[in-house]
């Protein structure tokens, strides 16, 4: 079935460096392509979405940009902090409807 | 604030024993969705509703697997004889009928069958 494909699985950096999580996926219907966070012992949260209208998506540190040609899509967290370590998960919505799928997650750990 | 719960949020049991897990979507929120999260498979949508009628029920297996929303506030996930391989954290999420809001997940039950 269609899938979404995650990068890396695991990513350290540096307190203040830049973090990029890569995602692809194969359904090309999909136009919805959100971003969680998971905190150790509770749910994922949403922290930024985009939709196949729109190519980037900025908040505060936190971006996103989507190629819908190439049909990969990133998060760019700039100025990391150790509270933004956590798992993060990218999803893309199966064809134009309610649900997602997930990408397998990538557990981000920033060092002071 | 408004947040999905869900009961009980660990459960242990022996094999082949009935599970239930419960939830209860945010007020206003028609749209319930039932995932499974274990570290092999990562999240995997199991089931959803809308208005409580079942949408789309193909990630979960049929012959022990069961999912109702009985009424608006409160969604059920059965599992019935369980098995060591049901072991992982169920989450419950919610949104409005709008498509494309966010999914507001609750904070999952543990289940662990030995």
């Amino acid at each position: 079935g269609e899938n979404v494909e995650q990068h890396p699985s695991t990513l350290s950096v540096q307190e203040g460096d830049s973090a990029v999580i890569k995602c692809t996926y194969s359904d090309s219907a999909s136009n919805y392509f959100p971003w969680y966070k998971q905190e150790l012992g509770k749910g994922p949260q949403l922290i930024i979405d985009i939709r196949s209208n729109v190519g980037e998506k900025k908040d505060q540190r936190i971006a996103v940009t989507l190629n819908k040609t190439a049909k990969h899509f990133s998060l760019h967290i700039t100025e990391t902090q150790p509270e933004d370590s956590a798992v993060y998960f990218c999803a893309a919505s199966i064809g134009s409807g309610y649900a997602l799928n997930f990408g397998k997650g990538t557990s981000l750990l920033v060092t002071p | 604030d408004a947040r999905v719960t869900q009961t009980p949020r660990h459960k242990v049991t022996e094999m082949g024993q009935e599970v239930t897990m419960r939830c209860q979507p945010i007020l206003g929120h028609n749209t319930v969705f039932w995932y499974r999260q274990t570290m092999m498979q990562g999240l995997e949508l199991l089931a959803y509703f809308r208005n409580r009628a079942p949408l789309d029920d193909s990630g979960m297996p049929k012959d022990r697997f069961s999912a109702e929303m009985p009424d608006a506030t409160l969604a059920t996930l059965k599992i019935q004889p369980s098995e060591p391989r049901d072991s992982a954290v169920y989450f419950c999420a919610s949104d409005r009928e709008q498509s494309y809001n966010e999914q507001f997940f609750g904070p999952g039950t543990r289940l662990t069958v030995l």
